[in-house]
């Protein structure tokens, strides 16, 4: 069965700080991965995806996500963190078989003015 | 911008009531999920659905929760009777097969079981 595994619960970052929050899964076969964000009181949104290509991946905001396939892993980054960016982050994964989308515990980000 | 629609947006009802939360997906999309949020569980997976039949509801307790979908465009999510440990935000999503694999949320459904 898949798994994700994000190992920051909580991180506290100064604004203009860089951001890199950890993802690994756990799946044999091929397949697609995605950062959502959910600001305090909202639902989710997409933030990147993963489906193939290029394994660094940019999406909005400024945020970006590398897939290192020979270490299940998709960790998110940016450079520069902004207060807007406080939200929890969450990792998830589908096999290429259209199945569940199965989420990580997700990550809550803190960034102080 | 289509969206996935989801009503009530916030419901309080006592312990022992009937709630119905419904979902309507995006426009042409297939797959439909209904997930449960909640402080301590986080996200969990309680229904999928794709071409409106149940492909996965593992995640749900069958005793009291149910998980439908009359037609294409509306999904539904019952529990009967409602505890205050079912006390969460349930978020439909919805996908499409020719979309890819990426699934849009919609804004929640808040509920609170006194």
């Amino acid at each position: 069965a898949q798994s994700v595994s994000q190992h920051n619960h909580h991180v506290i970052l100064s604004e203009a700080a860089s951001l890199e929050l950890g993802c690994n899964y756990s799946y044999g076969g091929t397949v697609n991965l995605f950062w959502y964000v959910q600001y305090p009181g909202q639902h989710l949104q997409l933030l990147l995806k993963y489906f193939s290509g290029d394994p660094l991946v940019k999406g909005i905001k400024g945020f970006e996500a590398e897939f290192i396939k020979s270490k299940f892993s998709f960790n998110l980054r940016k450079p520069s963190v902004q207060w807007s960016d406080t939200a929890e982050y969450f990792c998830a994964v589908r096999n290429t078989g259209f199945q569940k989308l199965v989420f990580g515990t997700g990550t809550r980000l803190l960034v102080s003015p | 911008d289509a969206r996935v629609t989801q009503t009530p947006r916030d419901k309080v009802t006592e312990m022992g009531q009937e709630v119905t939360m419904r979902c309507q997906p995006i426009l042409g999309h297939n797959t439909v999920f209904w997930y449960r949020q909640t402080m301590m569980q986080g996200l969990e997976l309680l229904a999928y659905f794709r071409n409106r039949a149940p492909l996965d509801d593992s995640g749900m307790p069958k005793d009291r929760f149910s998980a439908e979908m009359p037609d294409a465009t509306l999904a539904t999510l019952k529990i009967q009777p409602s505890e205050p440990r079912d006390s969460a935000v349930y978020f439909c999503a919805s996908g499409s097969d020719s979309g890819g694999n990426t699934i849009y949320f919609g804004e929640g459904s808040w509920l609170t079981v006194v």
